[in-house]
């Protein structure tokens, strides 16, 4: 099976920061990688497909990238809805796997 | 509207079965694969299952050791997961997801682009 594996598990930051989550795979993936957004008691929301694609409604704010391996997810100015957790997974090989997650805290 | 509309979650004794199903809406049910994912209370998502539009192709978590099976009836829109012998670490929110389709796929799966609201499933004595 792949492994995901994220970093940081948990992320302190302010409004207007700057933020980028890390995510590993255990052997390449390509660019077959999602990564999506979770808040406390509600279904994970999708942002971005095949690393880098911007899904629909999604704020141009969140940015993909990477390939192979190594993947990251950007935000570029950190606004108050976007305070959550965020998972990345992938989606080249079953079983699919996700990584453990990042929680992106107030500072 | 996409709307995914999961049920039969509940209390179940250890060993004991449940099915969970899926109601689908606002798409064309019959052209997507789908997928459970579930969530222990306070931990990570954990890809259980999924299905191709068809049912020809089935895919299950390893870890699941053939406890579980997904199936779907594309005449009644409905994605299930029948859950056998089920133990304490069962015990999760069980999410219906949609598989997207091109451009969203891999050459074997897809993100999953809309998601139900969750059915918890308690497994306890």
């Amino acid at each position: 099976d792949i492994q995901m594996t994220q970093s940081p598990s948990t992320l302190s930051a302010s409004v207007g920061d700057r933020v980028t989550i890390s995510c590993r795979a255990s052997q390449s993936i390509s660019n077959w990688l999602a990564w999506y957004q979770q808040k406390p008691g509600k279904a994970p929301k999708l942002l971005i497909y095949k690393a880098s694609s911007l899904e629909s409604g999604v704020p141009s704010r969140f940015s993909g990238g990477g390939s192979g391996t190594e993947f990251t997810l950007t935000i570029s100015s950190l606004q108050p809805d976007d305070f959550a957790t965020y998972y990345c997974q992938q989606f080249n090989t079953y079983p699919l796997t996700f990584g453990g997650g990042t929680k992106v805290e107030i500072k | 509207e996409v709307q995914l509309v999961e049920s039969g979650g509940g209390l179940v004794k250890p060993g004991g079965s449940l099915r969970l199903s899926c109601a689908a809406s606002g798409f064309s049910f019959s052209d997507c694969s789908m997928a459970w994912v579930r969530q222990a209370p306070g931990k990570g998502l954990e890809w259980v299952s999924a299905i191709s539009s068809s049912s020809r192709h089935i895919y299950h978590a390893d870890s699941l050791k053939g406890r579980f099976t997904i199936s779907r009836d594309n005449a009644k829109n409905s994605l299930y997961l029948q859950m056998n012998s089920l133990r304490a670490e069962d015990t999760a929110v069980y999410y219906c997801a949609r598989l997207g389709l091109s451009p969203y796929c891999s050459t074997t799966s897809c993100p999953a682009d809309y998601w139900g609201q969750g059915t918890l499933v308690i497994v306890s004595s």
